[in-house]
């Protein structure tokens, strides 16, 4: 059964500060690596993927891969009150580049 | 806006009644994925087409569920005999193979069996 893990929150941060967000994985053989972001009632909106190890920025998004520790992170910088969300942690299966396993979500609160 | 559209964005119905929903993918996503998700969890993955053929359905897609996408565009999702455990949303999502893969969903709908 491959897993993927998050802390559920909830993650309460003040505005402008960094967000961290943390997510680790099962399948070693896992390739894709996704953050998604989800508001309350509506659909998952893809914030970032990352495929090699290291960091990947966009914007004031910061996604960081460890895959020998099977570890997956997203920094938010400048945290907005817009930001406040779930934030959904996608993996692929090991062979398949189309079969995502999602973790459950970490709700994020950005406080003004 | 050319995004993932679905249809219904709601269907409220009764225990026993069959539903069926449709999503279009982004016009140029040869791929097209159904998801399920219930309240504080993840989407859980239920099929996926490449064009019009259906190459996996989960575990969890009982019998009562089918899944077309007859000419490798849009696509369908009935369920059959409707139970309660199957409120949820019900999300669709389309990739372009070749190009990472990334998914990008519907805005979802959100099935109530009374």
């Amino acid at each position: 059964q491959k897993e993927v893990e998050q802390n559920s929150g909830p993650l309460s941060v003040p505005e402008g500060a960094i967000a961290s967000l943390n997510c680790t994985y099962s399948d070693r053989g896992s390739q894709s690596f996704f953050w998604y972001r989800q508001y309350s009632g509506k659909s998952p909106e893809l914030i970032m993927f990352i495929y090699s190890n290291g960091d990947k920025e966009d914007g004031r998004f910061t996604a960081q891969l460890n895959k020998a520790s099977q570890y997956v992170s997203l920094l938010i910088r400048d945290s907005q009150p817009s930001d406040s969300a779930t934030y959904l942690c996608a993996v692929n299966e090991r062979g398949s580049n189309y079969k995502l396993t999602f973790g459950k979500g970490t709700l994020l609160t950005v406080n003004p | 806006d050319t995004g993932v559209s679905q249809d219904p964005r709601h269907k409220i119905t009764k225990r026993g009644q069959n539903v069926t929903f449709r999503c279009d993918p982004i016009s140029e996503h040869n791929r097209l994925y159904w998801y399920r998700q219930t309240l504080g969890q993840g989407p859980e993955f239920l099929t996926y087409f490449q064009n019009e053929a259906q190459l996996e359905k989960s575990r969890l897609l009982s019998d009562r569920f089918s899944a077309e996408r007859p000419k490798g565009s849009f696509s369908t999702l009935e369920i059959q005999r409707t139970e309660q455990g199957d409120s949820a949303m019900y999300l669709c999502a389309s990739s372009l193979k070749g190009a990472g893969d990334t998914q990008y969903f519907g805005p979802g709908t959100r099935l109530t069996v009374l």
